[in-house]
This record gives C-alpha cells, sequence and structure tokens, in this order.
C-alpha cells in the first residue's frame, strides 16, 4: 500500500507497562508527526520529525513519551509506566517537504492506534 | 494563543444546503498553508482542500471551496448540496514556515456537522 501505515491498530495493555507504536511513513515523505486524539477531542501535537534535523518534541506531555526516526524512515513512539490518561487514538502523519514547497503539502494520516489503558 | 480558533462545536444542516464552517488563524509569517481535514466517524483523517497564503484565488475541489479572506485572517470551508456522508467531524489546520523546516502543522479542535435528511 501506498499510505501511512501505523502498527498496532488496537492495544490494550495495563497501566504501568510500557508501550511502542510503530509508524511506517509515504516512500519520499520527509516530514513526520505524531498526534495524540482523546475520544470526542481535536488533535494534540506530540512530535514532529523533519529529515535529519533534530525532532521538535514540544508536545510530549511528559518524560514518558519519547519518539525515534531513523532518517526518513519508520518511527516509533514509546510510552513508559503508562497510566490510564493515556488512553487514546495515537495519529501519525507524514507529508512531502521539497524546496520549491511553500507549505502546499497535506498530511496523510495514518488509521492510528488505539491504546487502551486498563 | 489559539493559532487556529474554530467557533462552532456542532452544526446541522438539511441535506442538499450548503453550510459554512468558520476557521480563523493567527500568524505573523507571510508564508502559510490552510487545510481542512475530515474525520468521519471510523476515525480516519481525510485531507479536504488546501489553500496558500499567497493564491489569489480561493480554492475549490468539488462540492468544497475555501473563502479565504486574508486581512481577516479567515479560511472558512463551504460545502455546497450537502450529503447525509459528509456528517463528520472537520478541523481546520494551518503550517507555517518560509523553508523546508519549521513546518509544523496546527489544528484547530473541530466543528462536528450533522446531516439531516
Amino acid at each position: 500500500g501506498a499510505g501511512v501505515s501505523q502498527s498496532p491498530s488496537n492495544k490494550v495493555t495495563e497501566k504501568g507497562k510500557d508501550v511502542e507504536l510503530r509508524c511506517d511513513p509515504i516512500s519520499g515523505h520527509t516530514a513526520l508527526y505524531w498526534y495524540r486524539q482523546r475520544l470526542g477531542q481535536g488533535l494534540e501535537f506530540l512530535i514532529y520529525f523533519q529529515g535529519n534535523s533534530a525532532p521538535d518534541k514540544s508536545g510530549l506531555p511528559s518524560d514518558r513519551f519519547s519518539a525515534e526516526r531513523t532518517g526518513e524512515s519508520v518511527s516509533t513512539l514509546t510510552i513508559q509506566r503508562t497510566q490510564q490518561e493515556d488512553s487514546a487514538v495515537y495519529l501519525c502523519a507524514s507529508s512531502r517537504s521539497t524546496g520549491a514547497d511553500k507549505g502546499n503539502q497535506p498530511q496523510h494520516f495514518g488509521d492510528g492506534t488505539r491504546l487502551s489503558i486498563l | 494563543a489559539q493559532k487556529i480558533t474554530q467557533t462552532q462545536p456542532g452544526m446541522f444542516v438539511q441535506e442538499k444546503e450548503a453550510v459554512t464552517l468558520d476557521c480563523t488563524y493567527d500568524t505573523s509569517d507571510p508564508s502559510y498553508g490552510l487545510f481542512w481535514y475530515k474525520q468521519p466517524s471510523s476515525g480516519e483523517m481525510i485531507f479536504l482542500i488546501y489553500q496558500g497564503s499567497y493564491d489569489q484565488q480561493n480554492a475549490t475541489e468539488g462540492r468544497y471551496s475555501l473563502n479565504f479572506q486574508k486581512a481577516r485572517k479567515s479560511a472558512n470551508l463551504v460545502i455546497s448540496a450537502s450529503q447525509l456522508g459528509d456528517s463528520a467531524m472537520y478541523f481546520c489546520a494551518m503550517r507555517e514556515g518560509r523553508d523546508n523546516y519549521g513546518q509544523n502543522f496546527v489544528f484547530g479542535p473541530g466543528t462536528r456537522l450533522s446531516v439531516l435528511p
């Protein structure tokens, strides 16, 4: 498939466990974003990767959250010592960004990972 | 301060009528892009339409058009001839940045549109 792929699609885990969420962006997309969306709410920005530049981590809610991306490939979002408040859908998006681009490239979203903390 | 404001948490429209969803934004960057996304109850985010800050004409994509008023910093989405399948959450988003970097997206809180038969 040519779209953004996220895995797992659903994850149920006990409070206190660590979880790792995976995002495989569209090939050639240099920008990758993670968002959290709680039930009935809008998108909460978490972290943004742009090529090999230092990521923008300004949205990470606590030091229990971390994310990695190697180059322009797969990204993983890790949540340590999960809490019930972490229950949400975690959305990943990627977009193209070129020298001629003036910001007209939309984000393409994956289907998300629905995380439930018991 | 909120960068994207959507003042209508919920809207109702009769099938086949037009509806306008409001969006205002705040930026000091002369180069930016405005986007609208649709999120049906199934959860996927669907890109609808884009408007660039330097675009001279309002964007249109099928039944979707964007009423871009740069001086007022508003980018309202107009859906013509509403269909039952248009019922969803609609998010306005902005992308700032003059070059390749610093191009983060900011999303508004969303408007839930319900189309009535």
